[in-house]
């Protein structure tokens, strides 16, 4: 099993559409667990933390949910700027600092 | 905003050569790290690095890669006999604190292996 899946997409919506990805892990020692938002060919951007008590910031919701190890990632209002992938990340063990990538969803916002 | 930059942003090298790709961290940061990137797929953590020597390395880091901090503000990442497969892009990393800090990444070095 991966130690992190996605599914690849790509997720092709309108502006103004709520779209929702999910990710899964492997490793239920996992402590912590972010959302990078990747353009093409460039560098992964850290989009979010996710805690357990799930956050928000702005249009962008992530959820935890560590019983099923799964995290979301929940995008409101969509932009044309938000087209990207979307990469979910996970630090596999306390103390270490090695993140763990999903392949990333890909991302398709049209006018 | 403070920023990572690697340099150069495209090496091309001849399959069997060496090369040496360079980063310079954000200049507070103590952390550390090199992932690459293979065209289409996933990104891979390569090693991390903190107090001059290595903290954590993956099993792509074989006794090919080395990694130094030559001075204060230079990480490199050498490649001392290239393969077809290393092809990619690498990307240099930074943080402050280690654990779950916010890893800054820069803008990568694309390899490519003829």
């Amino acid at each position: 099993r991966k130690e992190v899946e996605q599914d690849p997409g790509p997720f092709n919506v309108p502006e103004g559409a709520t779209v929702a990805f999910n990710c899964t892990y492997s490793n239920s020692a996992s402590q912590s667990f972010f959302w990078y938002r990747q353009d093409c060919r460039k560098e992964p951007k850290l989009l979010m933390s996710v805690y357990s008590s799930g956050n928000e910031d702005g249009r962008f919701t992530a959820q935890l949910n560590r019983a099923s190890q799964y995290i979301s990632l929940l995008i409101r209002d969509s932009k044309l700027s938000d087209s990207a992938t979307y990469l979910c990340v996970v630090i596999p063990n306390t103390g270490f600092q090695k993140l763990v990538f999903g392949t990333g969803t890909r991302l398709l916002v049209s006018p | 905003e403070p920023e990572v930059t690697q340099t150069p942003s495209h090496q091309v090298t001849q399959m069997g050569q060496e090369v040496i790709l360079r980063c310079v961290p954000i200049s507070n940061h103590l952390y550390f790290y090199w992932y690459r990137q293979i065209l289409g797929q996933k990104v891979e953590f390569l090693v991390s690095f903190y107090n001059n020597e290595i903290s954590e390395k993956s099993e792509i880091f074989d006794d090919q890669f080395s990694v130094e901090r030559p001075d204060g503000s230079n990480f490199t990442l050498k490649i001392r006999s290239t393969k077809l497969e290393d092809s990619a892009m690498y990307f240099c990393a930074s943080s402050n604190r280690g654990g779950r800090d916010t890893q800054y990444f820069g803008p990568g070095t694309r390899l490519t292996v003829l």
